[in-house]
C-alpha cells in the first residue's frame, strides 16, 4: 500500500488552463503539506493543513487553492496556469512534523 | 523569518566519509531533520534531532547543536547509491517544515 499517493504523476497543459492535483495519505496523520520544487531543486512550502484546517499559507498566489475534504486528502487546484508554475509539486504528510512522508510528485509543465 | 544554509555541492570518494553541514536561523525551533532525494524521486526521511548530540542510524549519523544553530549529516562507508541531494529541514511552529536548498553529493569511484 502506498502511504502518500498523488495523481497525476505528469501534467502537461497550456497557459490559462485550470488543473487539479490530488493527494491521499493512508497513514492516519493529521498534518498534510504541499511543496513546490523548482528547477534548482528548492523545496518551498506552499500550504499545510492540520485535520482539514488551513494552518500555513506561504504567500502563494490566490490562483492556487488547496482543499481538504477530510484529513486523509489534500488536493491542489490551480487556476489560470502560467509558465512560471512549471515545477514538481509534492504532497506530504506528517505526524507532527518531525518526519514527513512524501508522495511521488507531480511534474507540471505549462506550455 | 527562517533561513537554512548548506553547501550546494560536495564530492567524496566511494568508501570514504563525508559531512554535510547546515546552519539555520529561525524563530520557534523544535528540531532539525535530514532528507535524501535521488534524481526524479521524492524526498525520503533520514533522521531527526530535537536535542543536542549525535543520532546514529546505520551508516548515517546526524548531529545538532541548538546553541550554535548548527547541525550536520555524516555519511560513512560511502556507496555509489548515496549519490543524491541531501536537505536539512527545520521544524518550527504549527508543524511547519522549512527546507534548505539542498546539497548535491557526488561520489567518485
Amino acid at each position: 500500500d502506498t502511504a502518500v499517493s498523488q495523481t497525476p504523476k505528469y501534467l502537461v497543459t497550456q497557459m490559462g488552463n485550470d488543473k487539479s492535483i490530488k493527494c491521499e495519505q493512508n497513514l492516519g496523520h493529521d498534518t498534510m503539506y504541499w511543496y513546490k520544487q523548482d528547477s534548482k531543486k528548492f523545496l518551498k512550502i506552499m500550504f499545510s493543513y492540520n485535520n482539514k484546517e488551513l494552518i500555513i499559507n506561504e504567500t502563494v498566489p490566490n490562483r492556487f487553492s488547496p482543499k481538504s475534504p477530510d484529513k486523509a486528502h489534500l488536493n491542489l487546484h490551480i487556476n489560470s496556469l502560467e509558465l512560471g508554475d512549471s515545477a514538481v509539486y509534492f504532497c506530504a504528510s506528517s505526524p507532527r512534523g518531525r518526519e514527513a512522508f512524501f508522495g511521488q510528485g507531480t511534474r507540471l509543465t505549462v506550455v | 523569518g527562517q533561513s537554512l544554509e548548506q553547501p550546494s555541492e560536495v564530492t567524496a570518494v566511494e568508501g570514504a566519509i563525508v559531512q554535510i553541514n547546515c546552519t539555520y536561523q529561525t524563530s520557534g525551533f523544535y528540531g532539525l531533520s535530514w532528507y535524501q532525494q535521488h534524481d526524479g524521486g521524492a524526498p525520503t526521511f533520514l533522521s531527526y534531532n530535537a536535542l543536542d548530540g549525535l543520532e546514529e542510524t546505520g551508516r548515517f549519523s546526524s548531529f545538532l547543536s541548538r546553541s550554535d544553530s548548527y547541525g550536520y549529516l555524516l555519511l560513512q562507508e560511502l556507496q555509489m547509491k548515496d549519490s543524491a541531494s541531501y536537505f536539512c529541514a527545520v521544524l518550527g511552529r504549527d508543524d511547519k517544515i522549512i527546507f534548505g536548498k539542498g546539497t548535491r553529493l557526488h561520489i567518485l569511484p
